[in-house]
């Protein structure tokens, strides 16, 4: 079990482009889940996955994102047309059937948008 | 919609002293968990302790304790015999029951241990 993991951890990336962040859940967790944390401030539930549904998308997460988790294995996020107050850490986290109320989270991706 | 409050946005303790972190939720529930949760800086969050809203004992895990008050919708987080290792934000967090088991944060506290 080397837990979740999380890639890149840090990206840069000018007001415009697209950028997609990888989350691999600890093996055999069912769940997976993704927030976002701004300086300050305490992790914002955006989206969260039941195997390969995904299940509830917060007000937060614009038409500009979307998330998948195909096969539900790894879980990709990505962000179109990034804008500066995209700018935030990104977590995930995944929970396995047995123990759902627990959330394992990963390292994070920090993005920042110039 | 539940909502957690962290009022206290640091804290600062003395080595191998004794400290307690605040945390108010409200929610219209019965039946739920609450979390504390830390992040030492740069590195991931981990769960510290857990308590279930349905248990009257209060959870203790080591040096970590909680006070639950459901009544005050109160949850605290008391740390014994600090450590520089425990240095880190703390975030207090609330999950209710059900198929969607996202979880709601407080803004968190950043907690100093001084040697």
């Amino acid at each position: 079990d080397t837990g979740v993991s999380q890639d890149p951890r840090h990206k840069i990336t000018k007001r415009g482009q697209n950028v997609t962040f990888r989350c691999d859940p600890i093996s055999e967790h069912n769940r997976l889940y993704w927030y976002r944390q701004t300086l300050g401030q305490g992790p914002e539930f955006l989206t969260y996955f039941q195997n390969e549904a995904q299940l509830e998308k917060s007000r937060l997460l614009s038409d500009r994102f979307s998330a998948e988790r195909p096969k539900g294995s790894f879980s990709t996020l990505e962000i179109q047309r990034t804008e500066q107050g995209d700018s935030a850490m990104y977590l995930c986290a995944s929970s396995p059937p047995d123990r759902n109320n627990e959330q394992f989270f990963g390292p994070g991706t920090r993005l920042t948008v110039l | 919609a539940q909502t957690v409050t962290q009022s206290q946005p640091e804290m600062s303790v003395q080595e191998a002293e004794t400290v307690t972190l605040s945390c108010t939720y409200d929610t219209s529930e019965s039946d739920y968990y609450l979390f504390w949760y830390k992040q030492p800086p740069s590195r991931q969050m981990i769960l510290v302790i857990r308590q279930e809203a349905y248990k009257q004992q209060n959870a203790t895990e080591n040096r970590f304790s909680v006070n639950f008050q459901k009544a005050a919708k109160s949850f605290s987080l008391k740390i014994s015999d600090s450590q520089l290792g425990d240095a880190a934000m703390y975030f207090c967090a609330y999950r209710y029951p059900g198929a969607n088991s996202k979880l709601t944060f407080g803004k968190g506290i950043t907690l100093s241990v001084r040697p």
